[in-house]
């Protein structure tokens, strides 16, 4: 099955304790891109990358991290996470090029304590 | 990023056509209109998207106004399971950055 899948699907954990979040797709898209959801902001793109090796910023990239060594994996990396990245986070990914129709991942819920 | 404007929410009964409306007056000539849509506790999901021309696929209808200013998803026949947050998006498939612009999108109730 085609599909964006997220690891963990929820976490609680304490202020400037480092986490990754993974993201995996099975469909070969080479577009993927991270975004969280908060309460009357909607969501917002964290992150994105192109390819392998190419990645840039959305709109709210503070804080955050993220790497892709391989084309079907784009993890996010919070390095000293704070309460304010507080947030549900999806996984998107679509394949480059036309009309991208991007597949979303279920979601990982953060907290930050 | 061009805007996009939806009612908030919106009722229906079940088995009843929907028409969620969606205003998007300064699209331009190259954007094309998505909808997306978000059941509870998932992620974003893809229903439909269109140009110019009206569109229909298995989930719903996509009918875009003349001048592009406006347009409409045609749910036919809603069913529980389609109530969602339904987001209306602009997008192009220029650039290097496939980013969607949501907005608050419409919460669509649906009544048994």
């Amino acid at each position: 099955e085609a599909q964006v899948t997220q690891n963990p699907r929820y976490l609680i954990t304490v202020t400037g304790k480092k986490l990754t979040v993974t993201c995996s797709q099975n469909m070969n898209h080479e577009y993927m891109s991270w975004y969280r959801q908060d309460p009357g902001l909607g969501l917002r793109q964290i992150y994105y990358s192109m390819n392998v090796e190419v990645t840039d910023k959305g709109d709210v990239p503070e804080g955050y991290k993220v790497s892709r060594k391989e084309k079907r994996n784009f993890p996010l990396i919070l390095e000293s996470p704070s309460p304010n990245q507080t947030s549900l986070y999806f996984c998107a990914s679509s394949l480059a090029g036309g009309i991208p129709r991007s597949i979303f991942g279920p979601g990982t819920r953060l907290t930050v304590l | 990023d061009a805007k996009t404007t939806q009612p908030n929410s919106m009722e229906s009964n079940e088995e009843e056509p929907v028409h969620l409306p969606c205003n998007h007056s300064t699209i331009s000539g190259t954007d094309y209109i998505h909808w997306y849509r978000q059941l509870p506790s998932q992620g974003p999901e893809y229903v439909i998207h269109g140009l110019t021309s009206n569109v229909n696929n298995r989930m719903a209808s996509l009918a875009i106004a003349e001048d592009r200013k406006s347009s409409t998803l045609i749910l036919h026949r809603a069913t529980l399971r389609d109530a969602a947050v339904y987001y209306c998006i602009l997008g192009n498939s220029g650039g290097s950055n496939y980013k969607l612009t949501f907005g608050k999108g419409t919460l669509l109730t649906v009544n048994p």
